[in-house]
């Protein structure tokens, strides 16, 4: 069974950092663009970044660029979300994301299997 | 405010049928890009109900079903069902972000 398993969420103060991995079973995260996806208290998704297999590295949502780095560990089977100089507003449950299709020519179908989430909370 | 513009809720009765709208702009819907659709119950992880503007995966009643035409897309739901009760979200690529985009959501309300 495919499954993804967020880890890594927790409590810290503005400007301080946190590091979210995500495992995948029964899937190779490496044949995927990997994404991840927050929900904040009362709002609703929203697209954070995706890590492209292919080279490009990560792409990011605006609200986060600068600050986050996603990255990938063939080895562990992992993708990882760093967060740096955390912002009240990046309080949310975060959740990875897989897309149904990828291939030469990109990813495509939409985001298929999530995990359950993680959340992060950041407060004075 | 979200790129992609959904109605805040929607309502109907059980058996009725509903419809949520998706409207975006020529950087997004308007220059090509796909539209999925997904059903998200607090506590749990979103559900991809709609791919690829019109596909349902497989395990996905025929009751959902969904459109798309020059800058907008939408979500059909006939035969409401009370676990249809949920908050759908429309997604798609904007060229201008380089990135994916989410609409803000409808919550399905089933009187």
């Amino acid at each position: 069974e495919v499954q993804l398993l967020e880890s890594g969420g927790g409590l810290v103060q503005p400007g301080e950092s946190l590091r979210l991995s995500c495992t995948g079973s029964g899937l190779t995260l490496r044949s995927y663009d990997m994404n991840w996806v927050r929900q904040a208290p009362g709002k609703g998704l929203e697209w954070v970044a995706s890590f492209s297999g292919s080279g490009d590295g990560g792409h990011y949502a605006d609200s986060v660029k600068g600050r986050f780095t996603i990255s990938r560990d063939n080895a562990k089977n992992t993708v990882f979300l760093q967060m740096n100089s955390l912002r009240v507003e990046d309080t949310a449950v975060y959740f990875c994301a897989k897309p149904k299709y990828c291939g030469s020519d990109g990813c495509s179908g939409g985001l298929d299997r999530w995990g359950q989430g993680t959340l992060v909370t950041v407060s004075p | 405010q979200s790129v992609l513009t959904q109605p805040p809720s929607v309502s109907g009765a059980p058996g009725q049928r509903v419809t949520i709208s998706c409207t975006g702009s020529s950087s997004n819907i308007g220059a090509g890009f796909d539209v999925h659709w997904y059903q998200h119950l607090p506590g749990t992880a979103p559900k991809l109900i709609i791919f690829a503007n019109t596909y349902r995966p497989s395990g996905v009643p025929d009751r959902f079903s969904g459109s798309k035409s020059g800058t907008s897309a939408s979500l059909a739901i006939t035969g409401l069902q009370a676990d249809d009760e949920a908050d759908y979200y429309c997604q798609s690529y904007d060229s201008s972000l380089s990135g994916s985009v989410f609409g803000g959501g409808t919550k399905l309300t089933v009187l």
